[in-house]
């Protein structure tokens, strides 16, 4: 398995335009999680899914930010419209239930809004 | 909100030394993680130790947990450069299931 992979891994964007994050998760993961890191704030968890069922949103910071998972191999992060302070790194997470191997990291999406 | 907490935040040390990071934290847990971050890259899972665990090993990793003093290390022995990384210890939130990720230990062994 090629891993968590994630696009892209850098984004330049301006203020108020909309940015879409994506992430395949590892194959027979069952969990995928959006974790959101910066320096000042570390990794926060944004949202997470079972099944592909969002089941914990509380860690999303605003409306401007929605996350979907139409099917088992594919999530979005979509941020609109993006804000400076949105500039982080996204990182996208998967795992399995039974058993667990712990979490597998993508490599991240560097976003910087200007 | 952070769960756990590690100490130092930065630690710097020689080759073939000893390094430890330590973690605290706040609730019950139900076990405990420690992961690896290399520079621009996402966090790798290390190990992970149960709560009715005291001690587990891997490689040259040993990690304890004291689940009275909800404190738990990690120690990397004979370092190499290699091990540059920060390293975070996580628990799962209250539903049991997403990871609650401290603000790491950053890790600089020079050659």
């Amino acid at each position: 398995d090629a891993g968590v992979i994630q696009s892209p891994r850098h984004e330049v964007t301006e203020m108020g335009q909309e940015v879409t994050l994506r992430c395949k998760p590892i194959s027979g993961h069952d969990y995928l999680f959006w974790y959101r890191q910066t320096m000042m704030r570390g990794l926060e968890l944004l949202i997470y899914f079972n099944n592909n069922v969002p089941i914990d949103d509380s860690g999303m910071p605003e409306d401007r930010f929605s996350a979907k998972m139409p099917n088992a191999s594919f999530s979005t992060l979509k941020i609109q419209p993006s804000e400076p302070r949105d500039s982080a790194v996204y990182f996208c997470a998967s795992s399995s239930r039974r058993p667990y191997y712990g979490y597998t990291f993508g490599s991240g999406t560097r976003l910087t809004v200007v | 909100s952070q769960q756990g907490e590690e100490d130092p935040q930065a630690l710097s040390i020689q080759e073939g030394e000893n390094a430890t990071m330590n973690c605290s934290y706040k609730t019950s847990i139900n076990n405990l993680q420690w992961y690896r971050q290399n520079s621009g890259r996402g966090l790798v899972h290390l190990i992970l130790i149960r709560s009715n665990e005291r001690e587990k090993h891997s490689g040259r990793l040993r990690v304890t947990l004291d689940t009275s003093k909800k404190s738990s290390s990690l120690l990397i022995t004979a370092s190499r450069a290699a091990d540059t990384a920060s390293y975070f210890c996580a628990t799962l939130d209250q539903a049991g299931t997403a990871l609650i990720f401290g603000k790491g230990t950053t890790l600089s062994v020079s050659s």
